[in-house]
């Protein structure tokens, strides 16, 4: 049981570049969220997801998509990074949402130059 | 709009003071309330929960919390304070099932 598993945990991408960074969770859980946090704002909410083919946009969507084919993963695209996209990204999941508590994975460092 | 608010920055402290971190909500209806802890190059975990009951909360580590309707708040408190318990801490408001709205994080020192 490896809990919500996040790759890489570095990246270093130019100005328009895409990426995608994984979240992976092996606990069988139906929610998952993608926060950013950035200094003095806390964690905000990207997108989420309520199940398999359901997302739906968080606080700051913007530059970023999501999808959820399977129920263990939820990637995290930038189609195009900018440096105002610099932050640390923490996928989270959980089993039936707040009330089971949410588990958060080890984040994602990511520095767009 | 819904919002969950933190009033200190950072706190510094020294070994066996007391904490207290404040924290309010922004929300006319049901409110669950959370209190997160991150340490150094960690990853975020749950300190305690409220959803109802009794409005003091204990958690994990001697933590504690109390929800107070009237004031909006829900302050997080431990009576004397470690070394380890340098951490940044965030106050978390979850306004319907599935999505959790943070403050924006009190930065906790600890010094020996």
């Amino acid at each position: 049981n490896a809990g919500v598993t996040q790759t890489p945990k570095f990246q270093v991408l130019k100005t328009g570049q895409s990426m995608t960074l994984q979240c992976a969770q092996d606990m069988n859980h139906e929610y998952m969220s993608w926060y950013r946090q950035d200094p003095g704002m806390g964690l905000r909410l990207i997108h989420y997801s309520v199940g398999a083919g359901i997302t739906d946009q968080g606080e700051v969507p913007n530059g970023y998509n999501v999808s959820r084919s399977t129920t263990e993963d939820f990637p995290l695209r930038l189609l195009s990074a900018a440096p105002s996209q610099t932050s640390v990204y923490f996928c989270a999941s959980s089993y039936s949402g707040i009330r089971d508590g949410y588990t958060f994975g080890s984040g994602t460092r990511l520095t767009v130059v | 709009a819904q919002s969950v608010s933190q009033h200190n920055h950072h706190v510094i402290l020294s070994e066996a003071a007391s904490l207290e971190l404040g924290c309010n909500y922004s929300y006319g209806g049901t409110v669950n309330l959370f209190w997160y802890v991150q340490y150094p190059g960690q990853h975020l975990q749950l300190l305690l929960k409220y959803f109802s009951g009794d409005p003091l909360v204990k958690g994990i580590k001697g933590f504690e919390a109390e929800f107070i309707k009237s004031k909006f708040s829900f302050n997080l408190r431990k009576p004397s304070v470690q070394w380890s318990d340098t951490a940044e801490y965030f106050c978390a408001g979850g306004f319907n099932d599935y999505k959790l709205s943070f403050g924006a994080g009190t930065t906790v020192t600890v010094r020996a």
